[in-house]
């Protein structure tokens, strides 16, 4: 069974600081995978996507890396703010088909 | 940037009723989706559509009914609201390829079925 876990479930850090959030996934055979950021009650935003031949990809503060081998993905933010506080959710697809397997998220705390 | 609209931030409505959540986007996507996320239980996909009038059920299809009458606008439809549906329900759209791109989501519609 396809699976994508993310560990911890809540983060809390003081302003500032380089962080790396985790996502781990069962199966190698991955064609992307991509992550988000959720405000509370509201919609999901797409931060970076990663092909499977790409081993990572940056945006701004953010980069975020892909390892088949070892089924993982990281997303490094680094400085972190106030403003970079949510919810961070990663999704890969696996196989010819449209759906994503979510992971749970991991909710970010940014004390000023 | 693409816009992904969804036609009611907050809707009320009563057991029994039918319920009509609409979506639209503004880039021309082939793919759109309709998910529903419930705390403690992440994101659930409800139905797919690649094509207009074109539908795939999801994970937790029942229930649910869906509409792509037109290739922006995609429709999940509540035959007969029940409690249990009480849900936050996400729009989201890509475009098609050998792989699925980015997906774009709307703001969510949270639903509260009395």
């Amino acid at each position: 069974k396809q699976e994508v876990t993310q560990i911890p479930a809540a983060l809390s850090v003081p302003e500032g600081e380089n962080l790396v959030l985790n996502c781990s996934f069962t199966d190698s055979a991955i064609y992307n995978l991509q992550w988000f950021r959720q405000d509370p009650g509201k919609g999901l935003t797409s931060l970076l996507l990663i092909q499977s031949s790409q081993r990572e990809q940056t945006s701004g503060r953010l980069n975020a890396s892909l390892d088949k081998s070892s089924g993982r993905s990281t997303l490094y933010i680094a400085a972190s703010q106030p403003g970079d506080s949510a919810t961070y959710l990663c999704a890969a697809l696996f196989g010819s088909n449209y759906q994503l397997i979510w992971g749970a998220g991991t909710k970010l705390i940014i004390k000023p | 940037d693409v816009k992904v609209t969804q036609s009611s931030r907050y809707l009320v409505k009563r057991t029994g009723e039918k319920v009509f959540l609409e979506c639209v986007q503004d880039m021309d996507h082939e793919n759109m989706f309709w998910y529903r996320q419930d705390p403690g239980l992440g994101l659930r996909l409800i139905y797919f559509s690649y094509d207009v009038k074109m539908k795939e059920k999801g994970d937790i299809p029942e229930g649910y009914s869906v509409s792509r009458e037109k290739k922006e606008r995609f429709s999940l439809i509540l035959e007969s609201a029940s409690t249990n549906q009480t849900s936050m329900y996400l729009c989201a759209s890509s475009f098609q390829g050998a792989a699925l791109e980015k997906l774009f989501f709307g703001s969510g519609t949270q639903l509260s079925v009395l």
